[in-house]
């Protein structure tokens, strides 16, 4: 099974900053990656599929790189809204193996 | 406007069984995958199982593999989690999503969850 290796756990940043998450796969997984942002007690929300194709609604300030083993969430000025928690997760064949998380917080 | 809502958690004894329910409305029901994925308190996500459109297909996580079933009725529009020998660490929110429908492009609807507490 693939394993999905996220970094930082835990961030703190201030409103404006640039943000880097990333993610690495156990082994080459090609572009097949999604990255959630999720707020407490709500559902994920859908950001980056594809591993940089941005999901209808999602701010154009995130954008996702890399292909491969490596892969990077960005937000390029973090806005008040967007201190969440944020997973990447990996569907290469049918299988659906999320990250551990990465927390941005103030 | 799609919808998934989830049914059926609840309080149980280790070893015991649950089966949840997730209604979808607002889209093809019958064209998509499904999965369910779940998130115990305080800790992050992990997926559980999927099914193909017609059910001829099922995967699951290691650990849960000969304990939950997948099912789904294209009838009904509901996709279920039949959940036997329930064990602490299941303790969860579970949370239905929409899966692939050719092909994988992300989770992009989910419901609101339904938390399952195993314990005696």
């Amino acid at each position: 099974d693939i394993q999905m290796t996220q970094s930082p756990s835990t961030l703190s940043a201030s409103v404006g900053d640039r943000v880097r998450i990333t993610c690495r796969a156990s082994q080459p997984i090609d572009t097949w990656v999604a990255w959630y942002q999720q707020k407490p007690g709500k559902a994920p929300k859908l950001l980056i599929y594809d591993a940089y194709t941005l999901e209808s609604g999602a701010p154009s300030r995130f954008s996702g790189s890399g292909s491969g083993t490596e892969f990077t969430l960005t937000i390029s000025s973090l806005q008040p809204d967007d201190f969440a928690t944020y997973f990447c997760q990996e569907y290469n064949n049918y299988s659906r193996t999320f990250g551990q998380g990465t927390k941005v917080e103030i | 406007e799609v919808q998934l809502v989830e049914s059926g958690g609840g309080l149980v004894q280790p070893g015991g069984s649950l089966r949840l329910s997730c209604v979808a409305s607002g889209f093809s029901f019958s064209v998509y995958w499904m999965s369910w994925v779940r998130q115990a308190p305080g800790k992050g996500l992990e997926w559980v199982a999927n099914i193909n459109q017609d059910g001829s297909e099922e995967y699951y996580m290691d650990s849960v593999k000969g304990r939950f079933t997948i099912s789904r009725d294209s009838g009904k529009n509901s996709v279920y989690l039949e959940m036997t020998n329930l064990r602490a660490e299941d303790t969860a929110v579970y949370y239905c999503a929409r899966d692939e429908r050719v092909v994988f492009l992300g989770f992009d609807y989910w419901g609101q969850g339904t938390l399952v507490t195993v314990s005696s």
